[in-house]
């Protein structure tokens, strides 16, 4: 079956330093990958979107690579700030538009 | 705001019971989807629809079922409510497949 992992402990960082989150797919050929933030009680907002014949994008201060080798996206967030705590979620999506979610990871920055 | 609108918020009713939760998509937005976000899970693939047809469905229970309108407005059904389905119920658009979605805010059932 297919599945999305993503780290489920969270990942605590001192502000102004990079997060890095791993997201590993099994059993899935994606043409797209997403990433999104979460906060408590409210919806998923989108960040980054990679397509499967890209490596990489980057938008202010977020990053993200795309390797279908690995089966693995990296997603980073440099010179965190505490207001970057959230959780941060994966996700895939085929060529019919399926989009599906990891479990999230996460991030909380510490001043 | 991401003008993806849900309603209603909150629902309360008894187990066994019948309810529709209603999503309105960002203005020409096609695509629709709804998920389930209960505690302990993160985001679950219920069902989408793209310009009124049926697309892709994921582990959605025969007694949940979905349509989307004409205007592309969509409506979730869940029928025969046990303690179990509650959760966090999210509707969310895009304009096409494949691009980024939009979510609404949610709506929290609670089954007691």
């Amino acid at each position: 079956s297919q599945k999305i992992e993503q780290n489920s402990e969270a990942l605590n960082i001192q502000e102004g330093k990079t997060a890095t989150l791993t997201c590993n797919y099994t059993n899935y050929s994606p043409a797209y990958l997403q990433w999104y933030r979460q906060d408590p009680g409210r919806g998923p907002v989108f960040l980054l979107l990679i397509r499967e014949n890209e490596k990489e994008k980057r938008k202010e201060r977020l990053k993200v690579t795309f390797d279908t080798t690995l089966k693995q996206s990296l997603f980073h967030i440099t010179a965190s700030q505490p207001a970057d705590s959230a959780t941060y979620l994966c996700a895939l999506s085929d060529s019919w538009g399926k989009l599906q979610f990891g479990a999230g990871t996460q991030v909380v920055v510490t001043p | 705001d991401s003008g993806v609108t849900q309603t209603p918020k909150h629902l309360i009713t008894a187990t066994g019971q019948r309810v529709t939760l209603r999503c309105s998509p960002r203005s020409g937005d096609l695509s629709v989807y709804w998920y389930q976000q209960s505690l302990d899970q993160g985001l679950q693939f219920l069902i989408q629809y793209y310009n009124g047809e049926e697309r892709a469905k994921g582990n959605i229970l025969e007694r949940f079922s979905a349509q989307q309108f004409p205007d592309l407005h969509s409506e979730l059904n869940l029928s025969s409510l046990e303690l179990g389905d509650s959760a966090l119920y999210f509707c969310a658009s895009s304009v096409i497949m494949n691009t980024e979605a939009f979510f609404g805010q949610g709506t929290r059932l609670t089954v007691v």
